[in-house]
C-alpha cells in the first residue's frame, strides 16, 4: 500500500519570503506520478505542480519548484517570493503509473502567508 | 470549457436520508474519480468509473454507498440511509485518459447530517 506523509501541520511565513514544505513517502513501485494541490479557502483543489518519477529533473512552475529525492522517497515543495494568495492547504499526493491512477493523499500542511 | 461541475454545493440530510451528489466531468473526459475529505484530513478516494463501468470500487464503504457513470448524464455518487459520520467534503475529478494524470477536480459537495 501507497502512503503520504506531510509532518508540518501548519506553517507561516512573510511575504515575499520562501518557505519549503515537507512530504515524504512510500511505495515499493518505481513508476508513479507526485503531486503538490492548493486548496484555498474555496475548498477548490487546483494542481500546484506534477513530477514524474522516471524524471531526475525537478519539476517547477514559475515561483513553484520541488526537491524531489527518489531514494529518499522525499518530494518537497518550495515556494519562493510568497504572496498574500498562496495562503492555503497544501497536499502532497502520489498515483501509481499503471494502476487505476487513484490519487493517495497527504493530511496537508496548512501555509499562511503574513503581510 | 466549465470544467468539472458538482452539484450541490451544500447538501443538508436528516439522519436515514439519502443523499445524492453529481458530477459532470469537463468536456470530453469519460475517466471520474470521487474523493471524500474527513474535517483536517486529505482526500480519500472512493471509486474510479468511466463511462457505464466501475473501474476501482476500493475506497467505497461497503454498505450504503454507490456510484454510476451512465452513458448520458452526469456521474452519482449515492449515500442511502446517512448517518452524521458522513458529513464531509465529497470531490469528484475527471481526466482524459488514464495515463496523462491530468486530473481536474470540481469545486465538491459539502455533506451535513443532522
Amino acid at each position: 500500500a501507497q502512503t503520504v506523509t506531510q509532518s508540518q501541520p501548519e506553517m507561516s511565513v512573510q511575504e515575499a519570503e520562501t518557505v519549503t514544505l515537507s512530504c515524504t513517502y512510500d511505495t515499493s513501485e518505481s513508476n508513479y506520478y507526485l503531486f503538490w494541490y492548493k486548496q484555498p479557502p474555496s475548498r477548490q483543489m487546483i494542481l500546484v505542480i506534477r513530477q514524474e518519477a522516471y524524471k531526475q529533473q525537478n519539476a517547477t512552475e514559475n515561483r513553484f519548484s520541488v526537491n524531489f529525492q527518489k531514494a529518499a522517497k522525499s518530494f518537497s515543495l518550495k515556494i519562493s517570493d510568497s504572496q498574500l494568495g498562496d495562503t492555503a492547504m497544501y497536499f502532497c499526493a502520489l498515483a501509481l503509473q499503471g494502476g487505476s491512477e487513484k490519487l493517495v493523499f497527504g493530511k496537508g500542511t496548512k501555509l499562511t502567508v503574513n503581510p | 470549457n466549465a470544467g468539472v461541475m458538482q452539484n450541490p454545493r451544500h447538501l443538508v440530510r436528516r439522519r436515514g436520508q439519502e443523499a445524492r451528489l453529481r458530477c459532470s466531468p469537463m468536456k470530453g473526459h469519460s475517466h471520474v474519480y470521487w474523493y471524500r475529505q474527513l474535517p483536517e484530513e486529505g482526500l480519500k478516494f472512493m471509486v474510479y468509473l468511466q463511462k457505464e463501468n466501475i473501474i476501482d470500487e476500493s475506497g467505497m464503504p461497503k454498505e450504503r454507498f454507490s456510484a454510476e457513470f451512465p452513458k448520458e448524464g452526469p456521474s452519482i455518487l449515492r449515500i442511502q440511509q446517512v448517518v452524521r459520520g458522513d458529513s464531509a467534503a465529497y470531490f469528484c475529478a475527471s481526466s482524459l485518459d488514464s495515463r496523462n494524470y491530468g486530473y481536474t477536480f470540481g469545486s465538491g459537495t459539502r455533506l451535513t447530517v443532522v
